[in-house]
């Protein structure tokens, strides 16, 4: 059974940073691209990142290019998002996906990124 | 800007009614790299239609997508109780892999 888990959640004032993991399972981590989504509080969803199957292909939406670094480590079927710089915006529901060019089809639960003063 | 625009907002409907979700692009979308996916309340978001009319892995045949170009849409031909949730398209024809602001499907 595919697996994705999220972890790292937490509670931050702005400018701190958080680090965010997803632990795969249930399937060859190393042949997919992975990807994060933020879902603010009552809000659509946000394409976030995305990084390729070998770590290649790393891209970033406008709203976190800069401040955020997604990583992979094939060894460990985990994937990171470092959070550098967070704003109250930032504020959240992070998923992990799993996917290939960008078509996401499994999602984790998520984790909850919480960013106040 | 790449801009996908989803109408209505909001869908009041009734079980067993057909539901109809419009998705607009603001450029063609390549390959029909259109997808669509279904989120319920405290609960990750699933994949329902990729390729603008392939249905994902378990998917009931009363979901059914079309279009191409700049518009999709997605119909669900006789809503279920449990088809009641918000659903999102997404264009994965170039990054950054954006959505729609999402079409809530509720109760009548």
């Amino acid at each position: 059974e595919v697996q994705l888990v999220e972890s790292g959640e937490g509670l931050v004032q702005p400018g701190e940073s958080l680090r965010l993991s997803c632990a795969a399972s249930g399937f060859m981590f190393s042949t997919y691209s992975m990807y994060w989504v933020r879902q603010a509080p009552g809000k659509g969803l946000e394409y976030l990142s995305g990084i390729g199957s070998g770590g290649e292909n790393i891209h970033y939406a406008d709203s976190v290019t800069g401040r955020y670094t997604i990583s992979r480590d094939n060894s460990k079927n985990t994937l990171w998002l470092q959070m550098d710089r967070l704003r109250v915006e930032d504020m959240g529901v992070y998923y992990c996906a799993r996917g290939r060019d960008g078509l996401l089809d499994r999602w984790g639960q998520g984790t909850v990124v919480t960013v106040s003063s | 800007e790449f801009v996908l625009t989803q109408s209505p907002g909001t869908l009041s409907l009734s079980p067993g009614e057909r539901a109809t979700l419009s998705c607009r692009a603001s450029q063609s979308v390549r390959s029909n790299y259109l997808a669509w996916y279904q989120q319920k309340p405290g609960q990750a978001p699933r994949l329902l239609i990729y390729g603008a009319s392939s249905r994902a892995t378990g998917i009931p045949d009363r979901f059914i997508g079309s279009g191409s170009g700049t518009d999709f849409t997605l119909t669900i031909s006789r809503l279920e109780p449990e088809d009641f949730a918000v659903y999102y398209c997404q264009q994965y024809d170039n990054s950054p892999r954006k959505f729609g602001q999402g079409t809530k499907v509720e109760i009548k």
